[in-house]
């Protein structure tokens, strides 16, 4: 499978415990996207990374929340302290650097859940 | 982004053909605009990206009128598993993030 492909698919964690999610985007696409998605809306826009520099953050990314691209291959997703609303569906997306697509692919999704 | 609306949901049967129109008023001249479909529990997926006039592939048309404000995705002949949510989007470069609306949840019906 050379789709998009993200780790693990769900987690169960306790409010104030820190998670990290796993990105392994398609292999040959330099663009990397985070989003989240939580019930009856549309994803919603995290971040995202040209190779490994992060080129812009939503004002959804608090403080509690960072992301790396090493050697602009795979992401994380690093989650601390996490609280109840912070329970969503983190997807992660890619895309090849051309200028009249909008086609980006998306991976499963990780369902995280915060008890 | 151009802000787009569309239907909260549609119901329809079996084979029928199904029509969702976007209406994005403020699209500027070099936006395109891109359907997206997402079934439960899955990542959303790039149906089909259109400018202008009229844009078809194996799974779906698109037809674009001439002032390019509304759009309409066309599905033909549905089947149970086109049940989803599509999304509407519209904007100018594949290179910056997708801003989604809440979609159209179609559902078909046996």
């Amino acid at each position: 499978d050379t789709g998009v492909s993200q780790d693990p698919r769900h987690k169960i964690t306790k409010r104030g415990q820190n998670v990290t999610f796993r990105c392994d985007p398609i292999s040959e696409h330099n663009r990397l996207y985070w989003y989240r998605q939580t019930l009856g809306q549309g994803p919603e826009f995290l971040t995202y990374f040209q190779n490994e520099a992060q080129l812009e953050k939503s004002r959804l990314l608090s403080d509690r929340f960072s992301a790396e691209r090493p050697k602009g291959s795979f992401s994380t997703l690093e989650i601390q302290r996490t609280e109840q609303g912070d329970s969503a569906m983190y997807l992660c997306a890619s895309s090849h650097n051309s200028g009249f697509s909008y086609e980006q692919y998306f991976g499963p999704g990780t369902r995280l859940t915060v008890t | 982004l151009a802000k787009t609306t569309q239907p909260i949901s549609m119901d329809s049967y079996e084979g029928q053909e199904v029509n969702i129109t976007c209406s994005h008023n403020n699209i500027a001249t070099n936006d395109y605009i891109t359907w997206y479909q997402q079934f439960p529990s899955q990542g959303p997926r790039f149906i089909i990206q259109g400018y202008k006039t009229k844009v078809t592939n194996e799974v779906a048309s698109l037809f674009i009128p001439a002032d390019r404000k509304s759009s309409t995705l066309s599905l033909p002949r549905v089947s149970l598993s086109d049940t989803a949510v599509y999304y509407c989007l519209v904007g100018y470069s594949g290179n910056t993030p997708l801003v989604f609306g809440k979609g159209t949840r179609l559902s078909v019906i046996a």
